[in-house]
């Protein structure tokens, strides 16, 4: 079955702290992985995009990776601040299937 | 910036009232979904939508209906409220073909509440 996950589920750092959020997968197949951030009660906010035949993808403090191989993406977040607090979420679209499939997510609470 | 748009954005309503969760977007997405989220919880796909009069179910139970007649607009709609049907409601798009899927982009949703 294909699956994504989250760990941990929670996370609360002190502010200016470099963080990584992690993102696991059971199935290498994938097309692409997909980076989100909500806030409380809200929609979702598109971070990154990264396709299967690339390994990274910045955009200002944020950098995620992908191995492929090892079914693991990361989000890194550079400098963290206050209004970085939000759930993260990682969703994978895999070869053989239009929807993409979440992982729990990752709830950041970045402290002042 | 996504240009996809939920309406209502909070909803309360009767036991047994039909209603309908509009999405619309500007982009000439061919893919549209819908998701059901509760409060803090994972986001289940209900429905989907692969372009004009296509429409399917997804991976979570669903008594919703869609229906998909113009690109821009695939529409929810229950005929019947249940309080069991008190979630949260996102609808998503994105541009793809059989071989090809872009980034996706989400609504603020809609808070449905059943009294």
């Amino acid at each position: 079955k294909q699956e994504v996950t989250q760990i941990p589920a929670a996370l609360s750092v002190p502010e200016g702290e470099n963080l990584v959020l992690n993102c696991s997968f059971t199935d290498s197949a994938i097309y692409n992985l997909q980076w989100f951030r909500q806030d409380p009660g809200k929609g979702l906010t598109s971070l990154l995009l990264i396709q299967s035949s690339q390994r990274e993808q910045t955009s200002g403090r944020l950098n995620a990776s992908l191995d492929k191989s090892s079914g693991r993406s990361t989000l890194y977040i550079a400098a963290s601040q206050p209004g970085d607090s939000a759930t993260y979420l990682c969703a994978v679209n895999w070869n053989a299937g239009n929807m993409l499939t979440f992982g729990g997510g990752t709830r950041l609470m970045v402290k002042p | 910036e996504a240009d996809i748009y939920q309406t209502p954005r909070y909803l309360v309503i009767g036991t047994g009232k039909k209603i309908t969760l509009e999405c619309s977007q500007t982009m000439g997405h061919d893919k549209m979904y819908w998701y059901q989220q509760d409060p803090g919880m994972e986001l289940h796909l209900i429905h989907y939508s692969y372009g004009v009069n296509s429409t399917e179910k997804g991976d979570l139970s669903s008594e919703s209906t869609v229906s998909r007649i113009r690109t821009e607009h695939f529409p929810l709609t229950l005929e019947s409220a249940r309080p069991s049907h008190t979630s949260q409601y996102l609808c998503a798009s994105r541009k793809g073909t059989q071989t090809m899927n872009t980034e996706a982009f989400f609504g603020q949703g809609t808070r449905l509440t059943v009294v």
